[in-house]
Protein backbone atom coordinates (compact mmCIF):
# COMPACT_ATOMS: atom_id res chain seq x y z
CA UNK A 1 0.00 0.00 0.00
CA UNK A 2 1.66 2.74 -0.96
CA UNK A 3 1.43 5.86 1.51
CA UNK A 4 3.28 8.87 2.92
CA UNK A 5 3.02 9.09 6.84
CA UNK A 6 3.57 12.49 8.83
CA UNK A 7 3.76 12.75 12.75
CA UNK A 8 2.35 14.38 14.49
CA UNK A 9 -0.46 15.48 12.68
CA UNK A 10 -1.42 18.26 15.07
CA UNK A 11 1.23 20.00 17.90
CA UNK A 12 1.12 23.38 19.48
CA UNK A 13 4.56 24.57 20.20
CA UNK A 14 5.47 27.72 22.78
CA UNK A 15 7.86 30.83 19.93
CA UNK A 16 11.57 29.72 20.97
CA UNK A 17 10.46 25.82 21.30
CA UNK A 18 12.20 23.17 19.07
CA UNK A 19 10.03 21.48 16.58
CA UNK A 20 10.18 18.38 14.83
CA UNK A 21 8.02 17.09 12.21
CA UNK A 22 8.67 13.38 10.76
CA UNK A 23 7.71 12.04 7.61
CA UNK A 24 7.85 8.47 6.27
CA UNK A 25 7.40 6.74 3.10
CA UNK A 26 6.93 3.22 2.03
CA UNK A 27 7.66 3.43 -1.89
CA UNK A 28 11.20 3.26 -1.59
CA UNK A 29 11.28 6.93 -3.12
CA UNK A 30 14.43 8.75 -3.98
CA UNK A 31 13.25 12.67 -3.52
CA UNK A 32 11.17 13.83 -1.27
CA UNK A 33 9.88 17.74 0.05
CA UNK A 34 8.25 19.47 2.61
CA UNK A 35 6.14 22.44 2.15
CA UNK A 36 3.82 24.40 3.91
CA UNK A 37 0.69 25.86 2.85
CA UNK A 38 -1.11 28.78 4.18
CA UNK A 39 -4.67 30.26 3.98
CA UNK A 40 -5.25 30.67 0.88
CA UNK A 41 -2.20 30.36 -0.95
CA UNK A 42 -0.82 27.23 -2.43
CA UNK A 43 1.85 24.92 -1.79
CA UNK A 44 5.68 26.88 -0.61
CA UNK A 45 8.20 24.63 -1.12
CA UNK A 46 10.72 24.83 2.15
CA UNK A 47 13.22 22.21 1.01
CA UNK A 48 13.08 19.37 -1.23
CA UNK A 49 16.02 15.87 -0.89
CA UNK A 50 17.08 13.79 -3.91
CA UNK A 51 18.34 11.29 -1.37
CA UNK A 52 20.35 10.41 2.01
CA UNK A 53 22.12 13.52 2.68
CA UNK A 54 21.01 15.16 -0.71
CA UNK A 55 19.24 18.05 0.05
CA UNK A 56 18.86 21.57 -1.62
CA UNK A 57 16.74 24.51 -0.18
CA UNK A 58 13.29 25.57 -1.82
CA UNK A 59 11.59 28.81 -1.97
CA UNK A 60 11.12 29.69 1.86
CA UNK A 61 13.88 27.83 3.75
CA UNK A 62 14.78 30.06 6.03
CA UNK A 63 14.34 29.27 9.76
CA UNK A 64 13.60 25.66 8.81
CA UNK A 65 16.46 22.71 8.27
CA UNK A 66 16.09 18.64 7.48
CA UNK A 67 17.46 15.89 7.70
CA UNK A 68 17.66 12.63 5.85
CA UNK A 69 19.61 10.03 6.95
CA UNK A 70 17.43 6.69 5.47
CA UNK A 71 15.72 7.26 1.89
CA UNK A 72 12.19 6.20 4.01
CA UNK A 73 12.82 8.84 6.54
CA UNK A 74 12.49 12.74 6.08
CA UNK A 75 12.37 15.53 8.99
CA UNK A 76 11.70 18.68 8.88
CA UNK A 77 13.24 20.47 12.22
CA UNK A 78 12.86 24.11 13.20
CA UNK A 79 14.87 25.73 15.87
CA UNK A 80 13.37 28.02 18.06
CA UNK A 81 10.01 28.38 16.31
CA UNK A 82 8.17 31.55 15.28
CA UNK A 83 4.48 32.54 15.65
CA UNK A 84 4.79 33.04 12.05
CA UNK A 85 5.70 29.10 11.70
CA UNK A 86 1.90 28.58 12.29
CA UNK A 87 0.89 26.96 9.29
CA UNK A 88 0.06 23.32 7.71
CA UNK A 89 2.97 21.63 6.37
CA UNK A 90 3.22 18.77 4.00
CA UNK A 91 5.39 16.28 3.01
CA UNK A 92 5.53 14.97 -0.21
CA UNK A 93 7.66 12.00 -2.24
CA UNK A 94 8.51 11.10 -5.50
CA UNK A 95 9.74 8.18 -7.53
CA UNK A 96 13.25 9.71 -8.48
CA UNK A 97 14.52 12.92 -9.93
CA UNK A 98 13.00 12.42 -13.19
CA UNK A 99 9.49 11.89 -12.21
CA UNK A 100 7.06 14.32 -11.75
CA UNK A 101 4.17 12.65 -9.96
CA UNK A 102 4.45 13.70 -6.14
CA UNK A 103 2.57 11.72 -3.39
CA UNK A 104 1.68 13.73 -0.42
CA UNK A 105 1.41 13.15 3.33
CA UNK A 106 -1.82 14.22 5.58
CA UNK A 107 -0.04 17.09 6.82
CA UNK A 108 0.80 18.50 10.39
CA UNK A 109 -0.98 21.22 11.38
CA UNK A 110 1.32 23.58 13.87
CA UNK A 111 0.61 26.09 15.44
CA UNK A 112 3.24 28.19 17.62
CA UNK A 113 1.97 30.39 20.50
CA UNK B 1 11.08 31.25 -11.06
CA UNK B 2 8.30 30.21 -12.27
CA UNK B 3 4.85 31.83 -11.05
CA UNK B 4 1.79 29.66 -11.19
CA UNK B 5 -1.54 31.98 -11.40
CA UNK B 6 -5.22 30.13 -10.91
CA UNK B 7 -7.62 33.21 -12.46
CA UNK B 8 -10.36 31.88 -10.02
CA UNK B 9 -10.22 31.88 -6.15
CA UNK B 10 -13.83 30.61 -6.24
CA UNK B 11 -15.84 28.92 -8.44
CA UNK B 12 -19.72 27.35 -8.12
CA UNK B 13 -21.32 25.18 -10.31
CA UNK B 14 -24.72 23.55 -10.38
CA UNK B 15 -24.34 19.49 -9.96
CA UNK B 16 -24.38 18.12 -13.89
CA UNK B 17 -23.30 21.87 -15.31
CA UNK B 18 -19.46 21.92 -16.37
CA UNK B 19 -16.71 23.89 -14.12
CA UNK B 20 -13.21 25.05 -15.89
CA UNK B 21 -10.23 26.51 -14.04
CA UNK B 22 -8.32 28.39 -15.68
CA UNK B 23 -4.47 29.10 -14.92
CA UNK B 24 -1.47 30.91 -16.26
CA UNK B 25 2.50 30.05 -16.46
CA UNK B 26 5.56 32.62 -16.58
CA UNK B 27 7.90 30.00 -17.65
CA UNK B 28 8.05 29.23 -21.38
CA UNK B 29 10.05 26.27 -20.31
CA UNK B 30 7.65 24.47 -18.87
CA UNK B 31 6.48 21.65 -19.92
CA UNK B 32 4.57 19.34 -16.80
CA UNK B 33 1.59 20.74 -15.86
CA UNK B 34 -0.35 18.37 -13.19
CA UNK B 35 -3.42 19.42 -12.00
CA UNK B 36 -4.19 18.28 -8.00
CA UNK B 37 -7.24 17.95 -5.38
CA UNK B 38 -7.63 18.77 -1.72
CA UNK B 39 -10.98 17.96 -0.57
CA UNK B 40 -11.60 19.72 2.80
CA UNK B 41 -9.22 18.59 5.50
CA UNK B 42 -7.40 16.09 3.34
CA UNK B 43 -4.44 16.03 1.48
CA UNK B 44 -3.41 16.39 -1.62
CA UNK B 45 -3.84 13.73 -4.40
CA UNK B 46 -2.87 14.02 -7.82
CA UNK B 47 -5.61 13.94 -10.45
CA UNK B 48 -4.42 14.76 -14.25
CA UNK B 49 -1.28 15.95 -15.95
CA UNK B 50 -0.68 17.37 -19.58
CA UNK B 51 2.78 17.50 -21.42
CA UNK B 52 3.64 19.72 -23.72
CA UNK B 53 3.90 17.58 -26.69
CA UNK B 54 0.07 17.34 -26.15
CA UNK B 55 -2.92 20.56 -25.64
CA UNK B 56 -5.51 18.39 -24.97
CA UNK B 57 -5.81 15.34 -22.60
CA UNK B 58 -8.94 14.05 -21.57
CA UNK B 59 -9.43 10.92 -18.23
CA UNK B 60 -13.09 10.02 -17.50
CA UNK B 61 -14.92 13.50 -16.86
CA UNK B 62 -11.69 15.47 -16.39
CA UNK B 63 -10.08 17.47 -19.43
CA UNK B 64 -6.99 19.45 -19.28
CA UNK B 65 -5.98 21.99 -22.82
CA UNK B 66 -2.87 23.32 -22.89
CA UNK B 67 -2.62 26.42 -24.86
CA UNK B 68 1.90 26.97 -24.78
CA UNK B 69 1.42 30.45 -27.37
CA UNK B 70 -0.57 31.96 -24.05
CA UNK B 71 1.32 30.27 -21.54
CA UNK B 72 -2.38 29.08 -20.37
CA UNK B 73 -4.07 26.08 -19.36
CA UNK B 74 -7.18 24.74 -18.18
CA UNK B 75 -9.03 22.11 -16.16
CA UNK B 76 -13.01 20.93 -17.27
CA UNK B 77 -14.67 18.78 -14.81
CA UNK B 78 -17.75 17.61 -17.15
CA UNK B 79 -20.65 16.52 -15.78
CA UNK B 80 -20.19 17.72 -11.98
CA UNK B 81 -20.86 15.92 -8.93
CA UNK B 82 -21.38 16.79 -5.14
CA UNK B 83 -17.82 14.57 -4.90
CA UNK B 84 -16.15 17.31 -7.33
CA UNK B 85 -16.43 19.40 -4.64
CA UNK B 86 -12.43 20.94 -3.34
CA UNK B 87 -9.26 23.36 -4.05
CA UNK B 88 -8.05 22.69 -7.01
CA UNK B 89 -4.53 23.38 -7.62
CA UNK B 90 -2.82 23.86 -10.88
CA UNK B 91 1.04 23.60 -11.34
CA UNK B 92 3.46 23.85 -13.60
CA UNK B 93 7.30 22.50 -13.71
CA UNK B 94 10.38 22.29 -16.54
CA UNK B 95 12.22 19.95 -14.51
CA UNK B 96 14.46 18.54 -11.75
CA UNK B 97 10.83 17.85 -9.71
CA UNK B 98 10.53 21.67 -9.07
CA UNK B 99 6.66 22.02 -9.47
CA UNK B 100 5.44 25.67 -8.73
CA UNK B 101 1.68 25.47 -7.64
CA UNK B 102 -1.07 27.84 -8.37
CA UNK B 103 -2.78 29.48 -5.32
CA UNK B 104 -5.96 27.05 -5.40
CA UNK B 105 -9.37 27.02 -6.78
CA UNK B 106 -12.40 26.24 -4.58
CA UNK B 107 -14.82 24.38 -6.19
CA UNK B 108 -18.26 24.42 -5.04
CA UNK B 109 -21.07 21.74 -6.79
CA UNK B 110 -24.50 22.78 -5.99
CA UNK B 111 -26.96 20.16 -6.05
Amino acid sequence: DMKVTQMPRYLIKRMGENVLLECGQDMSHETMYWYRQDPGLGLQLIYISYDVDSNSEGDIPKGYRVSRKKREHFSLILDSAKTNQTSVYFCASSLDWGSYEQYFGPGTRLTVL
Amino acid sequence: GEKVEQHESTLSVREGDSAVINCTYTDTASSYFPWYKQEAGKSLHFVIDIRSNVDRKQSQRLIVLLDKKAKRFSLHITATQPEDSAIYFCAASRSNNRIFFGDGTQLVVKP
